[in-house]
């Protein structure tokens, strides 16, 4: 079946440092891939998404790049600010059509802590 | 505009009791989900609705999980015999077809 696993947390890094989190993917069909975020005390929000082999989603100063070939979709940034503290989740869903129609199946999560 | 609610928020019972949580989606997303999220873990699908009908209902885990949306809109999550192990975060999210989930805040339900 479907499955998503993010590198190991949690992290935490210092302000205007770079962030890396890492996620890879198995999936039947051809999968659309997507990034949330949970920030402290709020729900679930959609950061980013990317529906073909090499799009680049992108949102807020962070990027992803859908790589096929190494079934792969890490999250970047490369200055990270403290407000970007919160949890985040790599997601695929492997609906028709490119959307997120669908069942969304995540990975385990990443914490991240950012310190001034 | 108003975002996917969720009722209660919290949820504590006793073992074995049935319990009931209800989701109202954005006003005219026809689509609706159910997933579940234990502590340290991300969501887990449960089930999907397309307007009235479950589209998949393939990641309920038992048959003590059972989810109804009537109207097409509000749906209801309901837990027969609640044991320990259902304790985790119940989230929903709603979209138009072919379009972004957005969620609710959750409602955390304890099993004691």
């Amino acid at each position: 079946g479907d499955s998503v696993t993010q590198m190991e947390g949690p992290v935490t890094l210092s302000e205007e440092a770079f962030l890396t989190i890492n996620c890879t993917y198995t999936a039947t069909g051809y999968p659309s891939l997507f990034w949330y975020v949970q920030y402290p005390g709020e729900g679930l929000q959609l950061l980013l998404k990317a529906t073909k082999a090499d799009d680049k989603g992108s949102n807020k100063g962070f990027e992803a790049t859908y790589r096929k070939e190494t079934t792969s979709f890490h999250l970047e940034k490369g200055s990270v600010q403290v407000s970007d503290s919160a949890v985040y989740f790599c997601a695929l869903s492997t609906n028709a059509g490119g959307t997120s129609y669908g069942k969304l199946t995540f990975g385990q999560g990443t914490i991240l802590t950012v310190h001034p | 505009g108003a975002g996917v609610s969720q009722t209660p928020s919290n949820k504590v019972t006793e073992k074995g009791k049935y319990v009931e949580l209800r989701c109202d989606p954005i006003s005219g997303h026809t689509a609706l989900y159910w997933y579940r999220q234990s502590l340290g873990q991300g969501p887990e699908f449960l089930i999907y609705f397309q307007g009235t009908g479950a589209a998949d209902d393939s990641g309920l885990p038992n048959d003590r999980f059972f989810a109804v949306r009537p109207e097409g809109s509000v749906s209801t999550l309901k837990i027969q015999r609640t044991e320990r192990g259902d304790s985790a975060v119940y989230l929903c999210a709603s979209s138009l077809p072919t379009d972004t989930q957005y969620f609710g805040p959750g409602t955390r339900l304890t099993v004691l």
